[in-house]
């Protein structure tokens, strides 16, 4: 079991529905990540905070909102959602210094 | 735009065989990391590669790293089925202010009785 938690692990929500993702982690490291991973897919970048600042967004549609108020812990806020947006969606943090991810178990959402 | 691309993407073998999964990327980089994640589960990290040369081992696994041919390579002795999994490589790209890995597509490795 990593030390990265993500919760939920399973959700489904239909298009109109507003959910959040949480991620935490209480490993010390100051960097987190969101990504997407879909069937067929490489893994994609959403996301990256950074001592809780945003430095990377990857051309993200703007209904996923991240959200990070301290270095443990991030979320990802869903709304208006598509059936596309369907895929396991991983968290992940590093330490100062080092690009090695640490990943969450990932929150399988499905879109209805 | 830094692309990292595996090989083969699929692989079927049997137990007690040797394969090599490559891993070849675009950009200049010297620092590389292999991943496992197995079906429905999250990535587990097996290797950090961070210098031409490099090489690691652990049992079955073996990952090298040759950043003139930016070229990575995990090689699988005598397969078990437990090996069974996906495979990503994943790269640091050197440049500055990023913080990001850019990971290939995973390779799905399939290990027969």
């Amino acid at each position: 079991e990593t030390g990265v938690t993500q919760t939920p692990r399973h959700l489904v929500m239909g298009m109109t529905n507003k959910k959040s993702l949480k991620c935490e982690q209480h490993l010390g490291h100051n960097a987190m990540y969101w990504y997407k991973q879909s069937a067929k897919k490489p893994l994609e970048l959403m996301f990256v905070y950074n001592f809780k600042e945003q430095t990377e967004n990857n051309s993200v549609p703007s209904r996923f909102s991240p959200e990070c108020p301290n270095s443990s812990h991030l979320f990802l806020h869903l709304h208006t959602l598509q059936p596309e947006d369907s895929a396991l969606y991983l968290c992940a943090s590093s330490p100062q210094g080092s690009y090695e991810q640490y990943f969450g178990p990932g929150t399988r959402l499905t879109v209805t | 735009e830094l692309k990292v691309e595996q090989n083969p993407l699929f692989l079927s073998m049997q137990e007690g065989k040797n394969y090599t999964i490559y891993c070849n990327y675009s950009t200049t980089s010297d620092r590389l990391y292999w991943y496992r994640q197995d079906p429905g589960k999250s990535l587990e990290s097996l290797f950090v590669l961070l210098s031409n040369g490099a090489v690691k081992q652990e049992g079955r696994l073996m990952a090298s790293l040759d950043t003139k041919a930016r070229l990575s390579t995990l090689h699988i002795t005598a397969a078990v089925h437990d090996l069974s999994a996906t495979y990503f490589c994943a790269v640091d790209p050197i440049i500055q202010g990023a913080q990001k890995l850019v990971f290939g597509q995973g390779t799905r490795l399939t290990i027969n009785p």
